[in-house]
Order: C-alpha cells, then structure tokens, then sequence
C-alpha cells in the first residue's frame, strides 16, 4: 500500500493560516484521489472535517467551521488542509486519508501546535 | 444521533483471541459498510478490515497485516458488527475504532475505541 507523507508537526499563532499538506507517492496522481481529513485531539477518537476531491465536488463534515478547507496541489502531488483564523481549540492531530485499490489508507499525521 | 459504540477489548496474551463488538445506533445499520481501524499507542492510524452491507453481499476484505487472524462480520437485526480477533500479538496492541463507511468509501463516523493490549 502507498504511504501518504505529512509533515510531523507544525506551530503558528491564534489568527493564523495554516497549510498542512499530504504528499502522495509517485504513481498515485492527486488528481484522481478524493482527499479525506480528520481531527484527533488527545484520549479522543478521530473527527471527520471534510473530503476534497476539486472545487465543485467536496464535502464538510457535519458542524465543522468553514475555516476549515480543502485544496489540492497537483505540481506536489498533495491534498491540501487549510486552516484559517487558527484557534486555541483546533491544536489537534491532522491525519489525510485516501481510499486506493480497495483499501484505507492514511497519512502519518500532523501534530499543530497552537502558540 | 449516528452513534458507534465498541467493547470487548482489555488485556490478552499473545496466540490467544478476543472478540470485539460494535453496536450502532441511528442509521439503517443494514445499509451501511463498517470497518475498523487500529492505532497502536502513540502511533497513527491503521485500516484493519472492512464488510459491506448484505445488499453487496456482505463480503470483507482485510490489511495485510492481519490477513488470516482476523474475521469482521455483522449481525443486522442488532445492528452489530464484530471484529474477530485471533492468534494476537503483541504488535496488535492498539486503540480499535470501528467506522461506518459513508460517501465516496469515507469513514464518516468513529466510536469512541476499544483498547486492546497484547502482553504475557
């Protein structure tokens, strides 16, 4: 199975944009993924935010802020997670995920630190 | 409310089994595929197994990781399903999650896991 890459961690200030990539291994184009996101926060389950698959095919996931987003970057080969407006409350895990050849497959996880 | 909500796990030592349960709530259970997803302490996310709804024949499929030891299966009229669990090791150590699959094969929805610790 492909591994999807994300960076291990990442800090920013309240009121920061933040930008949390998936890289995706040669072979496998971003284009032809649906991009799956979720929140963990510490002694929690994981929370579904949102898919990404283009602009006009998305999905949020029920409750979840609209500063909370999706986007791809096809020149990295990468979904991307952007969070806007950074709040205390979003300090969390990240984790990316892709359903490939008959299977889950998931990101490493970031951890953002909220400064 | 969808609700998810696994037991059966604690401690087990390794060659033995356990079963765990996941009963749902709020969704036409018998439409929907499950499946369960792992993560070892301090560790990311693992897919485990999954089974689609009777209406696509019920059938499963499994990570590599626990290809032969572990069975998913589902009882409809209680709205369960079940991840059997056998010839454990120690590397099976984890949190187990189940999910429901949702839109475009998302996992839409987590139960709050099940810890599992495989030790002698």
């Amino acid at each position: 199975q492909p591994v999807l890459t994300q960076p291990t961690s990442l800090s920013a200030s309240p009121g920061a944009s933040v930008r949390l990539t998936c890289t995706l291994p040669s072979g496998i184009n971003i284009g032809d993924y649906r991009l799956f996101w979720y929140q963990q926060k510490p002694e929690s389950p994981p929370r579904y935010l949102l898919n990404y698959y283009s602009d006009s095919n998305k999905y949020q996931g029920s409750g979840v802020p609209s500063r909370f987003s999706g986007s791809k970057d096809a020149s990295s080969n990468a979904g991307i997670l952007v969070i806007s407006g950074l709040q205390s409350e979003d300090e969390a895990d990240y984790f990316c995920m892709i359903w490939h050849s008959s299977a889950w497959v998931f990101g490493g996880g970031t951890r953002v630190t909220v400064l | 409310e969808v609700q998810l909500v696994e037991s059966g796990g604690g401690l087990v030592q390794p060659g033995r089994s356990l079963r765990l349960s996941c009963t749902t709530s709020g969704f036409t259970f018998g439409e929907s595929a499950m499946s369960w997803v792992r993560q070892a302490p301090g560790k990311g996310l693992e897919w485990v197994g999954f089974i689609k709804s009777n209406v696509y024949g019920g059938t499963t499929d499994y990570a590599a990781s626990v290809k032969g030891r572990f069975t998913i299966s589902r009882d409809d009229s209680k709205s369960i399903a079940y991840l059997q669990m056998n010839s454990l090791k120690t590397e099976d150590t984890a949190v187990y999650y189940c999910t429901r699959v949702g839109d475009y094969y998302g996992l839409d929805v987590w139960g709050q896991g099940t810890p599992v610790t495989v030790s002698s």
